[in-house]
């Protein structure tokens, strides 16, 4: 079966440093990959996605941004934190563009 | 530029009532449409998928359904419990893989 894993589950960091977010699928290859970010009481949106190993396409300009060094990994990562960047982020997989979408447990980032 | 909304915001039931929550959208031309369950801080699971060209999927005590022409889908929840309790989120794909997601409604059900 497939599982996706995602971590660290919470982070507090301050305004200005770095951000480093992992999710990692196990059980299929060349998923899709997905970054979601979920404002509090509100639905997702996509920041994300990749359909194949360094393929990355954005969907909000940001100070964020994603890489898939390997198959079945997906970094989120910034260079310099805003206060803005403070959420839920949530990492996915499909087996395609018309797939079923799984979702790990989340990272609850907050920036001080 | 799809746009997803949920109707209501928040629904409170007593226990074993049977409900239906509601997910409308603008652009008719999906891959499927997908509705999740959401536990406070956690993450999304899925509840039932359905494809463009079906009209509805069942699972256990839940029944989805799709019209494309109208941009409706509907959730149906028989006999509700409180372990049902949760956010409930219906996420529509238009464009390879892409989903745009509504706000979600807070279902409370009362023992």
């Amino acid at each position: 079966s497939q599982t996706i894993h995602q971590w660290p589950a919470t982070l507090v960091q301050p305004v200005g440093s770095p951000l480093s977010l992992e999710c990692t699928v196990e059980g299929t290859s060349n998923p899709n990959l997905y970054w979601y970010r979920q404002a509090a009481g509100r639905g997702l949106q996509l920041l994300f996605y990749s359909v194949g190993i360094g393929q990355i396409s954005s969907e909000v300009p940001q100070n964020l941004s994603a890489s898939r060094p390997q198959d079945r990994q997906f970094i989120l990562s910034s260079k310099k934190l805003l206060l803005s960047d403070s959420g839920f982020y949530l990492c996915a997989w499909s087996r395609d563009s018309a797939g079923e979408l799984f979702f790990g447990e989340g990272s609850r980032l907050t920036v001080l | 530029k799809q746009e997803v909304t949920q109707i209501p915001a928040a629904l409170s039931v007593p226990e074993g009532e049977n409900l239906v929550l509601n997910c409308s959208f603008t652009d008719s031309a999906i891959y499927n449409l997908q509705w999740f369950r959401q536990d406070p801080g956690k993450g999304l699971t899925s509840l039932l998928l359905i494809q463009s060209s079906q009209r509805e999927q069942t699972s256990g005590r839940l029944n989805a359904s799709l019209d494309k022409s109208s941009g409706r889908s509907t959730l149906y929840i028989a006999a509700s419990q409180p372990g049902d309790s949760a956010t409930y989120l219906c996420a529509v794909n238009t464009n390879a893989g892409k989903s745009t997601f509504g706000d979600g409604t807070t279902l409370t059900v009362k023992p």
